[in-house]
């Protein structure tokens, strides 16, 4: 069993304010990492599809990056929205790109 | 946007049951998915299907889940037997292929089994 780990678990910002967190996962036999955005009543959105070590993907405000050999990746979001807030989730594929472990997710609300 | 529509929104069945969650894809996908979330636990792959076959599937997929593909369009998913611990929410996912390609996630199925 695969353990893809986020930290923190949760996390309050202010409006404004710049934030990440983290998606931790084993490096052997990865094939890709991919971000996911989760409001609230909606399906997971995609962020990002990372596959490269040192890859670093920008979305607007959102940026992550990858680091395959000591298996982790950072989002950023810079100038956090009360829009930001959802859960964030990473998922590393590995099995030839079909199976897919998620992480836990990191809980972010920004207070107005 | 092309989206990944699920029905229904939410099942309640009784224990031992057999329920079918169905989902249509997006129409140039070509790679299918259920994942499920228990309350208050992670996202969990159950299987993925591509060329009218299983790919890949967890140890969660036991032989009281199937998948289909019936006519081209839909793919669901077979609980022969419900148990309890079967309620979660359900998501189909499709991918256009295999590779650095993100998934697109339907709205999931709430199923309460009781």
């Amino acid at each position: 069993i695969l353990n893809v780990e986020q930290s923190p678990q949760s996390l309050h910002v202010q409006e404004g304010d710049s934030t990440n967190f983290t998606c931790s996962f084993p490096s052997s036999n990865f094939y890709a990492l991919h971000w996911y955005r989760w409001e609230t009543a909606k399906s997971p959105e995609a962020l990002f599809v990372m596959t490269l070590n040192g890859d670093e993907k920008k979305k607007g405000r959102i940026s992550a990056t990858l680091n395959t050999k000591e298996g982790y990746s950072y989002l950023y979001i810079k100038g956090s929205q009360p829009e930001d807030s959802a859960t964030y989730l990473c998922a590393l594929v590995t099995g030839g790109y079909q199976k897919v472990t998620f992480g836990t997710g990191t809980k972010l609300q920004v207070i107005p | 946007e092309p989206e990944v529509t699920q029905t229904p929104s939410h099942q309640v069945t009784q224990m031992g049951q057999e329920v079918i969650l169905r989902c249509v894809p997006i129409s140039n996908h070509l790679y299918f998915y259920w994942y499920r979330q228990i309350l208050g636990q992670k996202v969990e792959f159950l299987v993925s299907f591509y060329n009218n076959e299983i790919s890949e599937k967890s140890e969660i997929f036991d032989d009281q889940f199937s998948v289909e593909r019936p006519d081209g369009s839909n793919f669901t998913l077979k609980i022969r037997s419900t148990k309890l611990e079967d309620s979660a929410m359900y998501f189909c996912a499709s991918s256009e292929g295999a590779g650095p390609y993100g998934y697109t996630f339907g709205s999931g199925t709430r199923l309460t089994v009781v």
